[in-house]
């Protein structure tokens, strides 16, 4: 399967702890994007990377969040000290992105965060 | 924030009929995209169309665009039971002339009884 992965696709945490997801993007994709959806609304942006720079980040990321893209391929998200607000499902996706904005962003499945 | 506003919410018909699911927004664009996503799924890109295209074609879809009402819509014909999904509308900022990340709306929920 050449497309996004995801790791892991649940996972279940207490308030407090810390958790890290991985994203795989396609080979050949320089861009790498994050976004978080809650139920019933559509994704909201997160931060995204050019090769290993992280070009923009949300003022939805607090300081509670970091990612990372060592050497431009797979990228982590880590969540520090967990608040049962940061339930949702975390998605990746990854694009082409040297010619000018017309690149189609592709997903992987999401991780989905469940904090108790 | 999101820019995106869907229309309907919620949408049901019948096989065999055509969905048509509206998106307005607020800035000006380099492109707009559509996805659709199943029930807890991730998105499947359905369509890009860039700020100078008026009309794309895919398929089953027909997409337009009107920047000067800064609307989109998405035609599905002959909708098909698994064609039941949520679906959204993203844009792509023209302040980033790189291009960037995407806001999403709210999204159409479409339901296709067979």
């Amino acid at each position: 399967d050449t497309g996004v992965s995801q790791n892991p696709r649940h996972k279940i945490t207490k308030r407090g702890q810390n958790v890290t997801f991985r994203c795989d993007p396609i080979s050949e994709h320089n861009r790498l994007y994050w976004y978080r959806q809650t139920l019933g609304q559509g994704p909201e942006f997160l931060t995204y990377f050019q090769n290993e720079a992280q070009l923009e980040k949300s003022r939805l990321l607090s300081d509670r969040f970091s990612a990372e893209r060592p050497k431009g391929s797979f990228s982590t998200l880590e969540i520090q000290r967990t608040e049962q607000g940061d339930s949702a499902m975390y998605l990746c996706a990854s694009s082409l992105g040297t010619g000018g904005p017309y690149y189609e962003q592709y997903f992987g499945p999401g991780t989905r965060l469940t904090v108790t | 924030s999101q820019q995106g506003e869907e229309d309907p919410q919620a949408l049901s018909i019948q096989e065999g009929e055509n969905a048509t699911m509206n998106c307005s927004y607020k800035t000006s664009i380099n492109n707009l995209q559509w996805y659709r996503q199943n029930s807890g799924r991730g998105l499947v890109h359905l369509i890009l169309i860039r700020s100078n295209e008026r009309e794309k074609h895919s398929g089953r879809l027909r997409v337009t665009l009107d920047t000067s009402k800064k609307s989109s819509s998405l035609l599905i014909t002959a909708s098909r039971a698994a064609d039941t999904a949520s679906y959204f509308c993203a844009t792509d900022e023209a302040l980033y002339n790189q291009g960037g990340k995407l806001i999403f709306g709210q999204g159409t929920e479409l339901s296709v009884k067979p």
